[in-house]
């Protein structure tokens, strides 16, 4: 399989704990997204690499969160210090540059919960 | 500030009852809207891009259309199998490096 994968699927942890998750994308993607999903909603923005490049952040990366992209392959997303309000899936999402497309694949996901 | 807004939230259909889910958008110069199929539990799955009012895309039982305003999704004598959240997203011309989702139509086929 090809696509984009991310690790681990699912994560408990207790309230003050760091946690990292990695993203893979598919191979000949150069830019990386993160996204974060609550139970009913859309996904939100999170961050954006092109190549090794963090090039945009939301306002909704606290202080706590990091993304790595080394490299330029896959990526590493931490949060320091959880709180039950970064319960959430993480996804993941690839795309090619230039192209015909500007479409975006997603992994399946991290879920973490946070106790 | 880019705005995606679905309806419904949800629906329910029997099988082979056709409809259509909408999505309504608010953006600054629209690059590109797109259509996902998310299962519980698992990441999007793209299904369409649109760029331009006017164009249509078609996959199996499902057709997405674009509007200025607003893209539809209908499908067609659907399945089971069609059962599933729709997401709606968006670049624009203010973000054109980040979808902007919808909330989504959480679809529900009934045999």
């Amino acid at each position: 399989d090809t696509g984009v994968s991310q690790d681990p699927r699912h994560k408990i942890t207790k309230r003050g704990q760091n946690v990292t998750f990695r993203c893979d994308p598919i191979s000949e993607h150069n830019r990386l997204y993160w996204y974060r999903q609550t139970l009913g909603q859309g996904p939100e923005f999170l961050t954006y690499f092109q190549n090794e490049a963090q090039l945009e952040k939301s306002r909704l990366l606290s202080d706590r969160f990091s993304a790595e992209r080394p490299k330029g392959s896959f990526s590493t997303l931490e949060i320091q210090r959880t709180e039950q309000g970064d319960s959430a899936m993480y996804l993941c999402a690839s795309r090619t540059s230039g192209g015909s497309t500007d479409t975006q694949y997603f992994g399946p996901g991290t879920r973490l919960t946070v106790l | 500030e880019d705005q995606v807004t679905q309806s419904p939230e949800a629906l329910r259909l029997q099988e082979g009852e056709s409809s259509s889910l909408n999505c309504s958008y608010t953006v600054s110069g629209l690059r590109g809207l797109f259509w996902y199929r998310q299962d519980p539990g698992k990441g999007p799955e793209f299904l369409f891009t649109l760029y331009s009012a006017g164009e249509e895309k078609e996959k199996e039982r499902l057709k997405a259309t674009l509007t200025k305003k607003e893209s539809f999704l209908h499908i067609t004598a659907p399945k089971p199998e069609d059962s599933a959240t729709y997401l709606c997203a968006v670049y624009s011309n203010t973000g054109f490096q980040k979808l902007v989702f919808g909330t989504g139509t959480r679809l529900l086929v009934s045999p």
